[in-house]
């Protein structure tokens, strides 16, 4: 398995303008996350999804902030309109819905808005 | 659910020394989990301790886990230069949160 996929790697963008970043969980994964990590917050968790359905979106930090599972093996998340506080690195995590395991991440996407 | 908090935030040791990081939370837990991660890297998964077990080892690794005193340790014995990194603790049933992790430096 290729692990989880996220995609761009790096992205700049001027404010204002539309972010959508995106995951490929690993397969049979039932557990799909969505985190933003700076230094000064931290790894805060964003949003959490179970069988493709949101469970918890409440770290969502605002109206601006969106994401999406349409299907088991595709997750977007996108910031419409951006503004330079959303530079982060935002990593997208899955992991199985037996306790036990532990949870695979991505390498991440870089955002920079300028 | 609420975060793990690691102790200390940094640590600095030399090659072959063991390396102690510690995690305390304030809510009941199923598991724990620690994870590492290195400079501009994501996190990597280490070991996962569930709360009826009182310890559990993984190569180098021990974590012990004390339910009653809601607090988790990390030992890493002998350690490499390329144990430096960023090490965290995780909890929740579902919604794993993090800590702000403990910085480890092992200088060779």
């Amino acid at each position: 398995d290729a692990g989880v996929i996220q995609s761009p790697r790096h992205e700049v963008t001027e404010m204002g303008q539309e972010v959508t970043l995106r995951c490929k969980p690993i397969s049979g994964h039932d557990y799909l996350f969505w985190y933003r990590q700076t230094m000064m917050r931290g790894l805060e968790l964003l949003i959490y999804f179970n069988n493709n359905v949101p469970i918890d979106d409440s770290g969502m930090p605002e109206d601006r902030f969106s994401a999406k599972m349409p299907n088991a093996s595709f997750s977007t998340l996108k910031i419409q309109p951006s503004e330079p506080r959303d530079s982060a690195v935002y990593f997208c995590a899955s992991g199985p819905g037996v306790s036990g395991y532990g949870y695979t991440f991505g390498s991440g996407t870089r955002l920079t808005v300028v | 659910s609420q975060q793990g908090e690691e102790d200390p935030q940094a640590l600095s040791i030399q090659e072959g020394e063991n390396a102690t990081m510690n995690c305390s939370y304030k809510t009941s837990i199923n598991n724990l989990q620690w994870y590492r991660q290195n400079s501009g890297r994501g996190l990597v998964h280490l070991i996962l301790i569930r709360s009826n077990e009182r310890e559990k080892h993984s190569g180098r690794l021990r974590v012990t886990l004390d339910t009653s005193k809601k607090s988790s340790s990390l030992l890493i014995t002998a350690s490499r230069a390329a144990d430096t990194a960023s090490y965290f603790c995780a909890t929740g049933n579902n919604d794993m949160r993090f800590g702000a992790g403990t910085r480890l430096t092992v200088k060779p």
